[in-house]
């Protein structure tokens, strides 16, 4: 089936410790994001990249960096420079460009829990 | 840059009861306009989209939103409410140029008793 997938779903990390988030997607899409999500806060863009070997900074980069040398893939990692890590993950991705299209839609993946321990 | 409020946190309706959820945007030009919902701990699903021309759109699951730019308001409704719908709900603007880079509101949390 096509769509994003996310991995791991689960993920505890040690203060101090670098962790890196998994986002493929097989929707042959140009641009993907990568989304923080906190409890009473909505979603926050972290990072994006709208082509291969190209990427930009959202509202939230600190403590983050990303890297896009497939079109498939768009891995996040948590640097420990993340002053509060613990937090819900979620990538996304789309075609390129204007959101008006019919087919333009914006696709997430179900998401990846980091734990601080 | 474009900012939603979304005011309610939580609402609780009862099933078959009408919904209406509300969502106010600030954006100097006409916006791109997004609900999506989300069931715990997993990822969004797109429930419909406003970009221009009829100001009421209809989505999935027999939501509808209605825009006003008089009021800067995209609130999304629901004439009858299944429990399957209890979820949370973002508003969420794109600039228009801006590409595909989403603004979310902060997500109100929908309780259906039943």
């Amino acid at each position: 089936d096509g769509g994003i997938t996310q991995s791991p779903k689960y993920l505890f990390r040690k203060e101090g410790q670098n962790v890196t988030l998994s986002c493929e997607q097989n929707l042959n899409h140009d641009a993907m994001y990568w989304y923080r999500q906190d409890p009473g806060q909505g979603l926050r863009l972290i990072y994006y990249s709208q082509i291969v070997n190209d990427f930009q900074k959202g509202d939230i980069a600190e403590g983050y960096s990303v890297s896009r040398e497939k079109k498939e893939s768009f891995p996040l990692t948590v640097t420990s420079a993340q002053k509060n890590p613990t937090a819900f993950y979620l990538c996304a991705s789309s075609r390129k460009g204007d959101p008006r299209g019919s087919g333009n839609t914006i696709y997430f993946g179900e998401g990846s829990w980091l734990t601080v321990v | 840059a474009q900012s939603v409020t979304q005011p309610d946190i939580h609402i609780t309706v009862s099933e078959g009861a009408s919904l209406e959820l509300r969502c106010n945007y600030s954006y100097g030009a006409t916006p791109y306009l997004f609900w999506y919902v989300q069931s715990p701990g997993q990822g969004l699903q797109l429930l419909l989209k406003y970009f221009s021309g009829d100001t009421l759109v209809q989505g999935i699951k027999g939501f509808e939103a209605e825009f006003k730019r008089s009021q800067s308001s995209f609130n999304l409704r629901k004439p009858s409410v299944h429990w399957s719908d209890a979820a949370e709900y973002f508003c969420a603007v794109a600039a228009t140029g801006g590409g595909n880079k989403l603004t979310f509101g902060t997500g109100t949390q929908l309780k259906v008793e039943l």
